[in-house]
């Protein structure tokens, strides 16, 4: 059975750095993209970051670029999403989900979400 | 960026009703369309992909249709269960996703 599990929910203060995992289990985890999607309470969802567990190839949207690293522990079929310089505007619940196949298709698996809450 | 614009944003409905929800892409994206559901406090799950392939395990009452920049996905009873944010995600040409429709109780 394909499972994604996070980590737990995170307090930051502004300008503060964030990292958060998520454990791949139930499939082949070097043959897998996965996905970082996040979405601010009440609002939709947004892509931040993709990564290629194998070669640690990471594909990053314009709007996170500079401030999103994407990081992988082959050993623990783990994938880390770090975030630096946090802004109350952060606020968000943080999904890891895993393309299908190739980096940009449907996800078909997700985790079960990392709550973070940026606040003074 | 492709931006996808989906309508309604609420739909209040009933049991039994025949729904359907519209998404329109800024440009063609061919058949690179998904739907999820999301329900409070969950992940989104996956429905529908390549615009009308139902996903295994999906109640064959939700059906996906379109390509280029107009979509749809049509419930054609609503079920108890069903009552959820509904969002499209395109993935031709990186990622967007749409801004939900919220299918509440009538």
């Amino acid at each position: 059975e394909v499972q994604l599990v996070q980590s737990g929910a995170e307090l930051r203060k502004p300008g503060d750095s964030l990292k958060i995992s998520c454990k791949s289990s139930g499939y082949s985890f070097t043959a897998h993209w996965i996905a970082w999607v996040r979405q601010v309470p009440g609002k939709g969802l947004e892509w931040l970051a993709t990564v290629y567990p194998d070669d640690s190839d990471v594909k990053s949207s314009p709007s996170f670029q500079g401030r999103v690293t994407i990081s992988v522990d082959k050993a623990s079929a783990t994938t880390y999403l770090q975030l630096n310089r946090l802004r109350a505007s952060d606020t968000a619940i943080y999904y890891c989900a895993r393309p299908h196949s190739g980096i940009f298709s449907h996800l078909d698996f997700w985790g079960q979400g990392t709550l973070v809450t940026v606040s003074s | 960026d492709i931006q996808m614009t989906q309508s309604p944003s609420t739909l209040s409905a009933s049991v039994g009703d025949r729904v359907t929800i519209t998404c329109r892409a800024s440009q063609s994206i061919n058949t690179r369309l998904a739907w999820y559901q999301q329900k409070p406090g969950k992940a989104p799950n996956l429905l529908i992909f390549k615009a009308s392939n139902l996903e295994r395990g999906v109640p064959s009452r939700f059906s996906g249709s379109g390509s280029g920049t107009e979509f749809t996905l049509t419930i054609s009873s609503l079920q108890p269960d069903d009552f959820a944010t509904y969002y499209c995600h395109q993935y031709d040409s990186s990622w967007t996703f749409g801004q939900g429709t919220k299918v509440e109780i009538k």
